[in-house]
């Protein structure tokens, strides 16, 4: 199977911190990964691509300072929330997708809650 | 600009009924298209994958079918249960995935 694991599960932070949230592909090299965002009763949007070892690609709308990705092995890509704010509350997902394959495997997502 | 739309946007039933929903995609070149099943509060669960070559995949009471040229897929639910009522969520595969508004199920006893 094709396993990806994402931590934490669920954080609660104050307003003005930086929340740091890690996803790993255990069983396979993940070439891209993706982080979604997903607010109360919406669909997922992408926010960025990541490849290894290269800068994340963002979407429209991402402000690139705000969510900092970090993308420094095969098996580990790092979502970081910079001065979180109330509005940044959301439900964020990763995905991996194994070099030649057009497959993305999911993380179960972490929930952040700003206070 | 790829845009993904499901219908209905929830759906009630008592059990047993055979169910479809509906997923419609504006741009069809597509790698492949996902349907996902999503339970409140966590995250997804890959139900079915149909590459952009095939036309239908099954597992158990769970039929996909794919028509490219026309942007249309569909997800058959056969004899639902309570237990299917969960969001369900189909994604075009375009290099990157979009995901469509999702249909919200819910199946009582």
């Amino acid at each position: 199977g094709a396993v990806v694991s994402q931590h934490p599960s669920r954080v609660i932070c104050k307003s003005g911190t930086s929340v740091k949230i890690e996803c790993r592909s255990l069983d396979f090299q993940a070439t891209t990964m993706f982080w979604y965002r997903q607010f109360p009763k919406q669909s997922l949007m992408l926010m960025a691509t990541s490849n290894e070892g290269s800068k994340a690609t963002y979407e429209q709308g991402v402000e690139k300072d705000k969510f900092l990705i970090n993308h420094a092995s095969l098996t580990l890509s790092t979502l970081t929330v910079t001065s979180a704010h109330p509005e940044d509350s959301s439900f964020y997902i990763c995905s991996a997708r194994r070099l030649g394959e057009n497959i993305q495997y999911f993380g179960a997502g972490t929930r952040l809650s700003v206070l | 600009k790829q845009e993904v739309t499901q219908i209905p946007a929830a759906l009630s039933v008592p059990e047993g009924e055979n169910l479809v929903l509906n997923c419609s995609f504006t741009d069809s070149a597509i790698y492949n298209l996902q349907w996902f099943r999503q339970d409140p509060g966590k995250g997804l669960t890959s139900l079915l994958l149909i590459q952009s070559s095939q036309r239908e995949q099954t597992s158990g009471r769970l039929n996909a079918s794919l028509d490219k040229s026309s942007g249309r897929s569909t997800l058959y639910i056969a004899a639902s249960q309570p237990g299917d009522s969960a969001t369900y969520l189909c994604a075009v595969n375009t290099d990157k995935l979009i995901f469509g508004t999702g249909t919200r199920l819910q199946v009582f006893p």
